[in-house]
C-alpha cells in the first residue's frame, strides 16, 4: 500500500544540538516530496521540497534533507536547533501525475533549555 | 506565494448544528484543497473544490457530511453539517496555484471547531 512513515512520534533535543527526522516512502514511483512544519496554533508552513535534481535540499530556518532513493528515504535535518524549532515536523508526498498531498503522522520536536 | 486567510479562525459549536467555514485566497487558483487535522493527529485531505464543478471527495468523506462551494477562483467553502464531537478538528485549506504542473500547496491559518 502506499504511504508516507515518519518512524518517530516524538524527538527531544537539546538547543544547540543537531536534529534529524526520518521519513520513508512507499510508492511505486518516486513522488514529489515535502516537510513541512506546524508551530503551536499555526498554519502549515513549507520548510522544502524536492522534486528532481540535486538530493540534498537546502530549506528555509537553516533546514536541509537528504533524498535516497535506495532507501526510500527523505529525512530533515538541522545542524543546530533553536529554541523556537520546538513544533510539529510533516513529511508528505505528492504522486507525479497529481496534486493531492499525502502527509506522514508527523514528529513533535521538543527542545530543551 | 499565495496569502490564504480563514474565518472564522475557531469556534465551539453544539452537537447537531451545521458551521460554514470560509477560505480567501489573495490571488487566483485553479486548486483549492480541504483537510482535516483530529486532535494529535496528521492531515487528512477532505476534497478538491473544484470552480464550476462538484467537489472530488477522498473515500470516507461525503458530500452530505461537508459541503463545499468553489464559486470563484480565490474563494470556497466547507460546511461541517449535523455535527458531533468527532467532528472537532482544525480544519484547513490549501492551494496548489499552477494548473500545468504541481508547485507546492499554500495552507491557511486553519479553523479550529470544538463541538459540545
Amino acid at each position: 500500500a502506499q504511504s508516507v512513515t515518519q518512524p518517530d512520534i516524538h524527538i527531544t533535543v537539546s538547543e544547540g544540538a543537531s536534529l534529524e527526522l526520518r521519513c520513508n516512502y512507499s510508492y511505486g514511483a518516486t513522488p514529489y516530496l515535502f516537510w513541512y512544519v506546524q508551530s503551536p496554533g499555526q498554519g502549515l508552513q513549507l520548510l522544502l521540497k524536492y522534486f528532481s535534481g540535486d538530493t540534498l535540499v537546502q530549506g528555509i530556518k537553516g533546514f536541509e534533507a537528504e533524498f535516497k532513493r535506495s532507501q526510500s528515504s527523505f529525512n530533515l535535518r538541522k545542524p543546530s536547533v533553536h529554541w523556537s524549532d520546538a513544533a510539529e515536523y510533516f513529511c508528505a508526498v505528492v504522486l507525479t501525475n497529481d496534486y493531492k498531498l499525502s502527509f506522514g503522522a508527523g514528529t513533535t520536536v521538543t527542545v530543551r533549555a | 506565494s499565495a496569502v490564504i486567510s480563514q474565518k472564522p479562525s475557531r469556534d465551539i459549536c453544539q452537537r447537531g448544528t451545521s458551521l460554514t467555514i470560509q477560505c480567501q485566497v489573495d490571488s487566483q487558483v485553479t486548486m483549492m484543497f480541504w483537510y482535516r487535522q483530529q486532535p494529535g493527529q496528521s492531515l487528512t485531505l477532505i476534497a478538491t473544490a473544484n470552480q464550476g464543478s462538484e467537489a472530488t471527495y477522498e473515500s470516507g468523506f461525503v458530500i452530505d457530511k461537508f459541503p463545499i462551494s468553489r464559486p470563484n477562483l480565490t474563494f470556497s467553502t466547507l460546511t461541517v453539517s449535523n455535527m458531533s464531537p468527532e467532528d472537532s478538528s482544525i480544519y484547513l485549506c490549501s492551494v496548489e496555484d499552477d494548473a500545468d504542473s504541481y508547485n507546492e500547496q499554500f495552507f491557511g491559518p486553519g479553523t479550529r471547531l470544538t463541538v459540545l
